[in-house]
């Protein structure tokens, strides 16, 4: 019953290093997601994948790249940090294959500083 | 930019009170969700409804929604000390996004 699971839950990075966070689903949903949350602005999208091999970009992907490894796992790398990306960072999926209306399912985030 | 804002930003009530809280976005969509947060946990989801719906429940849930207005409600009835929480709307345009609010912290006091 794991759902969504993010690794590693906390992080501190030096500005300029580079890092990728882990995200996988055992729900065999084909949409994934990637999330930043910052205080008082709710959860914006950073990029998204609709199926294995695909992906495309959110409201802030600026920084961030991901990889849509197979259908379970999806990646998002950093590759020069900045301060400005100290952010909880948040997966999910959802079951595109059902329709429109259909809920995500939320991992317990990473919580990533840059200093 | 966010689609959605709810409103009040936070709310403190007495267990066993119900909490409302508003949600309003901008342009028309496809389905309303409303999510739960946790303190240092993921958003949960707790229902979803439909543009050519206007009222859900779900357990000591009630949804409402006033396409003409832009708006949704969530009302919590009875509340428990469990319900503190973040409570998020979020839209969906007819595509696989949704476009999050800024979320209510909801408080019950014991």
């Amino acid at each position: 019953n794991a759902g969504v699971t993010q690794t590693p839950k906390f992080q501190v990075l030096k500005t300029g290093q580079s890092m990728t966070l882990q995200c996988a689903q055992d729900m065999n949903h084909n949409s994934m997601y990637w999330y930043r949350q910052d205080p008082g602005m709710g959860l914006r999208l950073i990029y998204y994948s609709a199926s294995e091999g695909t992906t495309d970009k959110g409201e802030v992907p600026n920084g961030y790249n991901v990889s849509r490894l197979n259908k379970r796992e999806f990646s998002l790398r950093l590759e020069s940090a900045a301060p400005s990306q100290t952010s909880v960072y948040f997966c999910a999926s959802s079951d595109r294959d059902r329709g429109d209306n259909q809920p995500q399912h939320f991992g317990d985030g990473t919580r990533l500083s840059i200093l | 930019s966010q689609q959605g804002e709810e409103d009040p930003q936070a709310l403190s009530i007495q267990e066993g009170e119900n909490a409302t809280m508003n949600c309003s976005y901008k342009t028309s969509i496809n389905n309303l969700q409303w999510y739960r947060q946790n303190s240092g946990r993921g958003l949960v989801h707790l229902i979803l409804i439909r543009s050519n719906e206007r009222e859900k429940h779900s357990g000591r849930l009630r949804v409402t929604l006033d396409t003409s207005k832009k708006s949704s409600s969530l009302l919590i009835t009875a509340s428990r000390a469990a319900d503190t929480a973040s409570y998020f709307c979020a839209t969906n345009f007819g595509n696989e996004k949704l476009t999050f609010g800024t979320g209510t912290r909801l408080t019950i006091i014991p």
